[in-house]
């Protein structure tokens, strides 16, 4: 069965600094790999996806995520943060074959300090 | 705007109580889901509608019952809960392909309370 860990509780950074929220997965074949993002009292809002090709994706809001296989992680990243950025983000996996299972992990929570 | 729209957005309601939370979805897809939200723990997929058949229910309470009369419209209705059953529960939908690529767009959830 698949698997996602994001080992942070929280991340904290300073507004302008460079910002990873880790992800690492286990799921069976080659991976699809998702971000998203939810900010306090709303739902999850889609940020970027792998599915094949280039390693490093780009998606909404500046932010960018890179995969490694060899690593299997997808973590999370954004060259210059924002307050407007403090938020909790979820990483998700299913894997390429079979009905569209989308397996979350536990969250990270992103606080920006101005 | 997602184009899934939830209601209601809080429900607090007694363990002898029956309710219900409503899901509607503007996008066209062809597929519906509730997830359970609690805090400090992952997302739980609870139930997944695919073209209106249910194929999916991750050994869930009886004391949830969800229902699809169309591909628009995704219902769970609740009865006799439990404390804690109280959570965010999230609806999402998304477009079933073939390649098994297509991403979930979720609604704002409805805050469930049960006393």
């Amino acid at each position: 069965a698949q698997s996602v860990a994001q080992p942070e509780d929280q991340v904290n950074v300073a507004e302008g600094n460079p910002l990873t929220v880790k992800c690492t997965y286990s799921v069976s074949g080659n991976p699809y790999l998702f971000w998203y993002v939810q900010y306090p009292n709303r739902g999850l809002q889609f940020l970027l996806k792998y599915i094949t090709g280039d390693n490093l994706v780009k998606g909404s809001y500046g932010f960018e995520a890179e995969f490694n296989k060899s690593q299997t992680s997808f973590h999370l990243k954004k060259p210059s943060a924002l307050v407007s950025d403090s938020a909790l983000y979820f990483c998700a996996v299913r894997p390429n074959t079979g009905f569209q299972k989308l397996v979350f992990g536990t969250g990270t929570r992103l606080l920006v300090s101005p | 705007e997602t184009g899934v729209t939830q209601t209601p957005r809080h429900l607090v309601m007694g363990m002898t109580n029956k309710k219900s939370l409503k899901c509607e979805q503007h996008l066209g897809h062809n597929a519906m889901y509730w997830y359970k939200q609690s805090a400090k723990k992952p997302l739980e997929l609870m139930f997944v509608y695919s073209l209106e058949e249910r194929v999916e229910n991750n050994s869930v309470p009886s004391r949830f019952s969800p229902e699809c009369p169309n591909s628009s419209h995704l219902f769970l209705h609740l009865h006799t809960l439990q404390p804690e059953d109280s959570a965010l529960y999230l609806c999402a939908s998304s477009q079933v392909r073939a390649d098994n690529t297509g991403e979930l767009f979720f609604g704002e959830g409805s805050r469930l309370t049960v006393l």
